[in-house]
């Protein structure tokens, strides 16, 4: 098994431009969930999926979209990029939800200028 | 707001030595309790849970203890080796909320 599988693993991207972060999962976990992971803070729970065709917002969901199509994959797009949107985001799956183990992906490194 | 929080930033020991890593919490709702792994460029990897019915856990050569009347989770390292340097990291949860704290850096020395 892969995993959490992601992409890209860095990015770039110029203020308002938009993209979308990759993240698939070989597991049949039916909760997936992206972090953002800043210096000096915690994980911060962005959207999350209870499975197929369902998502919900986290902590902070502001400038991100995200869909969950198919059991395996679930992207998030950022709709118009700003430079606080620079960060780390994970993305990860749970057999159980959010209140039990949950797999991490290698991450994709975003920087917004 | 609900916090979590490591005590020390960053902790030395030496190799063989066993580790404690220290997390405090605010929420005394909170009813699970997790430690992450997460080596430089990577992403977080499961350690050990453990919920509020539970007071100690044990896995492969480490322990998590919980103290819910000090609000307080530690994790413990046994002969701790190389392999273990990262930064390690706690969250609490309860409900449809997990927070996490930002982590102590783990050094072992040889």
């Amino acid at each position: 098994n892969a995993g959490v599988t992601q992409t890209p693993k860095f990015q770039v991207l110029k203020t308002g431009q938009s993209m979308t972060l990759q993240c698939a999962q070989d597991m049949n976990h039916e909760y997936m969930s992206w972090y953002r992971q800043d210096p000096g803070m915690g994980l911060r729970l962005i959207h999350y999926s209870v499975g197929a065709g369902i998502t919900d917002q986290g902590e902070v969901p502001n400038g991100y979209n995200v869909s969950r199509s198919t059991t395996e994959d679930f992207p998030l797009r950022l709709l118009s990029a700003a430079p606080s949107q620079t960060s780390v985001y994970f993305c990860a799956s749970s057999p159980g939800g959010l209140l039990y183990e949950q797999y991490f992906g290698p991450g994709t490194r975003l920087t917004v200028t | 707001g609900e916090s979590v929080g490591l005590h020390l930033p960053t902790l030395s020991v030496q190799e063989g030595d066993n580790s404690i890593i220290n997390c405090a919490y605010s929420n005394s709702a909170s009813d699970y309790f997790i430690w992450y792994k997460q080596e430089s460029g990577k992403g977080p990897q499961f350690i050990i849970d453990i919920r509020s019915n539970m007071d100690k856990r044990q896995g492969q050569r480490v322990t998590v203890l919980l103290n819910k009347t000090v609000k307080h989770l530690s994790l413990q390292i046994a002969a701790t080796q190389p392999g273990d340097s990262a930064v390690y990291f706690c969250a609490t949860g309860g409900g449809n909320k997990l927070t996490f704290g930002t982590g102590t850096q783990l050094k072992v020395e040889l």
